[in-house]
């Protein structure tokens, strides 16, 4: 079975652009969570998208966006990219919500 | 009251020897305490996860001890191995609140020397 899968793996974006992540969940899972490990701060709780609907998000700016498209897949998009965005964000996958959550590897993004 | 404390930073073990990481918590409303192993250039992988029912649960050599009245728990290591070193995290959710966040300690790198 294969795992949660993002893309790309590695990105390089300088400050003010606009990048778009994306993630596939594991089969059969309609829950999609993101999260960003930025150095220093650990793991941090962004978004969670359940059956299309965004139902929580996380201490981030509206600039930090996304949505779950109809076959669970999901996108993290962040606008006006800052420095401090730095970081790998991940992605993680539940059967439902309230189950447990299974990561990808993650999008390492670095700000120039 | 949201966060989870996490100890130590770094620890280092002989093969063999136990490893015992620490997590403790305000919230009480936390139900649901899972441990996640990641390698380097890797997602956190789920390792063990317990809820406030149950005082221990183990899985192989990875044992989870819970201590619901100090707000406490650890995860211990048995037998350790070079292959368990990696950064461990332990996190807490409000699954009956439903809020679909977990909220991570920061993590201990383990190293464990042949």
């Amino acid at each position: 079975e294969a795992g949660v899968t993002q893309s790309p793996t590695h990105l390089i974006k300088t400050r003010g652009q606009q990048v778009t992540l994306r993630c596939s969940p594991i089969s059969g899972h309609t829950s999609v969570y993101w999260y960003q490990q930025a150095l220093g701060l650990g793991l941090q709780f962004l978004l969670w998208y359940d059956e299309g609907e965004e139902r929580n998000r996380g201490n981030f700016p509206p600039r930090f966006s996304g949505r779950q498209f109809p076959n669970y897949s999901s996108e993290l998009n962040v606008n006006a990219l800052e420095l401090e965005d730095s970081a790998l964000y991940l992605c993680a996958s539940s059967l439902s919500s309230n189950q447990p959550q299974h990561f990808g590897d993650g999008t390492r993004l670095s700000i120039l | 009251q949201q966060q989870v404390k996490q100890s130590p930073q770094s620890l280092i073990v002989q093969k063999g020897g136990i490893s015992i990481i620490n997590c403790a918590y305000e919230n009480t409303a936390f139900d649901y305490f899972p441990w996640y192993q990641q390698f380097p250039g890797k997602g956190p992988a789920l390792l063990i996860a317990i809820r406030p029912d149950v005082s221990e649960k183990k899985e192989g050599r990875f044992t989870i001890s819970f201590n619901k009245s100090a707000k406490q728990f650890s995860l211990h290591i048995m037998d350790s191995q070079p292959g368990d070193s990696a950064t461990y995290f332990c996190a807490a959710s409000m699954g009956s609140s439903n809020t679909g966040k977990l909220i991570f300690g920061q993590g201990t790198t383990l190293q464990v020397k042949p």
